[in-house]
């Protein structure tokens, strides 16, 4: 069964604070890596795939990466519009399946 | 349109009750999902349809959950008997498969579903 744990649950941080996020996954085969970001009362927003480890993908302040077993989002110098949950999924090669599996998010507030 | 949309935004209904939730994806994509996200966890999976059929519908948590895509497009959730438990955040999503092989998927804003 696939598995996806993010940590830590929630964040606090300062403006300009960088930090990471982190997204611990089992899959069988993983077909790709995603990240989304999510607003109260939104749907989720897609950020990036990453497909292989050692894969990087970045979009202004936000940077993910992907090994084996996890990835991390790193988010530098961030500002109080990047406050949001942000969520990580897999997508497992199996069959015909393209479902997301999900985590439950990291909770990131930044302070001005 | 731009993005994927679903109505109602809201939906208060009482136990016992049937319901349906209405699900227009991007122009030209071809897969739709459905999701279920629950209060401080992340979405999950219900059904994918890849045109007109559902490809997947492991996800479906027992029979009073039924989804339909008749012309390969718009698609309704239809939910019998409506149960406490059902209260969510229902998501559609939808995919192109010729975007590669990761086939992002793009969201919508989601129905909120309250059972009294």
């Amino acid at each position: 069964e696939d598995q996806v744990t993010q940590s830590p649950e929630a964040l606090r941080l300062q403006e300009g604070e960088s930090s990471s996020l982190n997204c611990s996954y089992t899959v069988s085969g993983l077909r790709g890596l995603f990240w989304y970001r999510q607003d109260p009362g939104k749907g989720p927003e897609f950020l990036f795939t990453l497909y292989s480890a050692g894969e990087e993908k970045e979009k202004e302040r936000l940077k993910a990466t992907l090994t084996k077993k996890e990835s991390f989002l790193h988010i530098t110098a961030p500002k109080p519009e990047d406050s949001a949950t942000y969520l990580c999924a897999v997508q497992a090669v199996r069959g015909s399946a393209r479902q997301l599996t999900f985590g439950s998010g990291t909770q990131l507030t930044v302070l001005p | 349109g731009a993005g994927v949309s679903q109505t109602p935004s809201n939906k208060v209904t009482e136990k016992g009750k049937y319901v349906e939730l209405r699900c227009d994806p991007i122009s030209g994509h071809t897969a739709l999902y459905w999701y279920r996200q629950s209060l401080g966890q992340g979405p999950e999976f219900l059904i994918y349809f890849q045109g007109t059929g559902a490809a997947d519908d492991s996800g479906l948590p027992n029979d009073r959950f039924f989804a339909v895509r008749p012309e390969g497009s718009v698609s309704t959730l239809k939910i019998q008997r409506t149960e406490r438990g059902d209260s969510a955040v229902y998501l559609c999503a939808s995919s192109s498969i010729l975007a590669g092989v990761g086939n992002e998927q793009f969201f919508g804003p989601g129905t909120r579903l309250t059972v009294l």
